[in-house]
């Protein structure tokens, strides 16, 4: 099945830089791969996705990029704010009939004013 | 406009005393999913339904039941917990099957066993 590993389990950052989270995969035919953020005692939340056909996605300060070669996808934050400060996971599936979702481990990013 | 709600929010049981979970859904979503999620770890997957089609993890313990009477709602079953059963549980949802469909996550239970 698939494993996903995901780098660092830590990150601390001053605020206005750039943060970047990288993540392998196992399985070759996983081609999507979500970023959810869960702030301090709340829900996980989808922030950004990509799917296999392309290699970046960008959304305002985050931005996805996925290297299928390599079997590894990474998150990029630029200008860094404290409101940044959450625990991000990445994932990776196959769309196809029940395959679940496979988290990595997360990364705490703290994010200094 | 809540759209994943799951009660209750904190629930503390004593050791080998059942415990039920709920959580409900107003997006009419097919597939709803519980996870287990402690601390500083991601969550994991216990057992997703599509419809009323039930799926369960391999290494799920027996121990964790689940029902989902209707679209709406889903109960998690812990029917005798020990101390390494708390955590917090993530009720989730997403329209259709299929990795790819973004979830929706409830606030989650966080369960305390004495």
């Amino acid at each position: 099945g698939e494993n996903v590993e995901q780098h660092p389990s830590t990150l601390s950052v001053q605020e206005g830089d750039s943060a970047v989270i990288k993540c392998t995969y196992s399985d070759s035919a996983s081609n999507y791969f979500p970023w959810y953020k869960q702030e301090l005692g709340k829900r996980p939340q989808l922030i950004i996705d990509i799917r296999s056909n392309v290699g970046e996605k960008k959304d305002q300060r985050i931005a996805v990029t996925l290297n299928k070669t390599a079997k590894h996808f990474s998150l990029h934050i630029t200008e860094t704010q404290p409101e940044d400060s959450a625990v991000y996971f990445c994932a990776a599936t196959i769309p196809s009939g029940n395959t679940p979702l496979v988290f990595g481990k997360g990364t705490r990013l703290s994010v200094i004013a | 406009d809540a759209m994943v709600i799951q009660n209750p929010r904190y629930q503390v049981t004593q050791f080998g005393k059942p415990v039920t979970l709920s959580c409900s859904q107003t997006l009419n979503h097919n597939v709803m999913y519980w996870y287990q999620q402690k601390s500083s770890q991601a969550p994991k997957l216990l057992f997703h339904y599509y419809d009323k089609d039930f799926n369960n993890e391999a290494d799920t313990p027996d121990n964790f039941q689940s029902r989902r009477p209707n679209t709406s709602f889903c109960f998690l079953d812990i029917r005798s917990p020990g101390l390494g059963d708390a955590a917090m549980y993530l009720c989730a949802t997403s329209r259709r099957g299929g990795g790819d469909n973004e979830q929706f996550f409830g606030p989650g239970t966080r369960l305390t066993v004495l």
